[in-house]
């Protein structure tokens, strides 16, 4: 079946550098997204991997080890805007993407 | 602005009662999903469309229903509400038949259901 683990909740402090990690299993890999949702907002697209390694888009980077069944995102230079749930979600074998829970991470200053 | 339109924004209403949530998609997607999120809760798949005909169906009610129509706009209406029902309800939209195939989703701004 699929599954996607993510921590519910983290704390970091503004200027500072965050990573989110989110593990997964699936019968088939078809890439992995990460979506930014600010309270009762949409969920707004951040990355898609579906190579392994790190991709870099500004202050933000997603990496992927497909062996592992693993992902993480990295925020770097945390601004208070950065207050958000961070979703993690992987296409099952139809294509339909499975979301984990979110990562709810308060910034503080 | 993700292109996607919802409405109503909010609704309020009492349990039995009936709702129609309403979807436009981007100029150009032909796929529409529904999600339902409740407090603190992810994300919930409840079906999807293409072009029209119904393409993936997740963990929705039999009171709920969907259908997307000829100009790709989209509904989704609920029945028999329950206090339970009570949430956010995301409208999505893509180009490809599916979100997963390398394809960006792209939300609208929900519609708040209170049922009371």
């Amino acid at each position: 079946g699929q599954n996607i683990d993510q921590p519910t909740e983290m704390t970091a402090t503004e200027g500072a550098i965050v990573q989110i990690n989110c593990t997964y299993q699936t019968s088939g890999f078809n890439g992995l997204f990460w979506y930014q949702q600010h309270a009762g907002e949409a969920p707004t697209f951040l990355s898609y991997n579906v190579l392994d390694g790190l991709e870099e888009k500004g202050r933000f980077s997603s990496f992927l080890s497909r062996s592992k069944g693993y992902s993480y995102l990295l925020l770097k230079e945390l601004q208070m805007k950065d207050s958000a749930s961070y979703l993690c979600a992987v296409p099952d074998s139809n294509y339909q993407l499975i979301w984990g829970a979110g990562t709810k991470l308060i910034i503080k200053p | 602005d993700s292109g996607v339109t919802q409405t109503p924004k909010h609704l309020i209403t009492a349990t039995g009662q009936r709702v129609t949530l309403r979807c436009s998609p981007r100029s150009g997607d032909l796929s529409v999903y529904w999600y339902q999120q409740s407090l603190d809760q992810g994300l919930q798949f409840l079906i999807q469309y293409y072009n029209g005909e119904e393409r993936a169906k997740g963990n929705i009610l039999e009171r709920f229903s969907a259908q997307q129509f000829p100009d790709l706009h989209s509904e989704l209406n609920l029945s028999s509400l329950e206090l339970g029902d009570s949430a956010l309800y995301f409208c999505a939209s893509s180009v490809a038949p599916s979100g997963g195939s390398a394809g960006e989703l792209f939300f609208g701004e929900g519609s708040r259901l209170t049922v009371l």
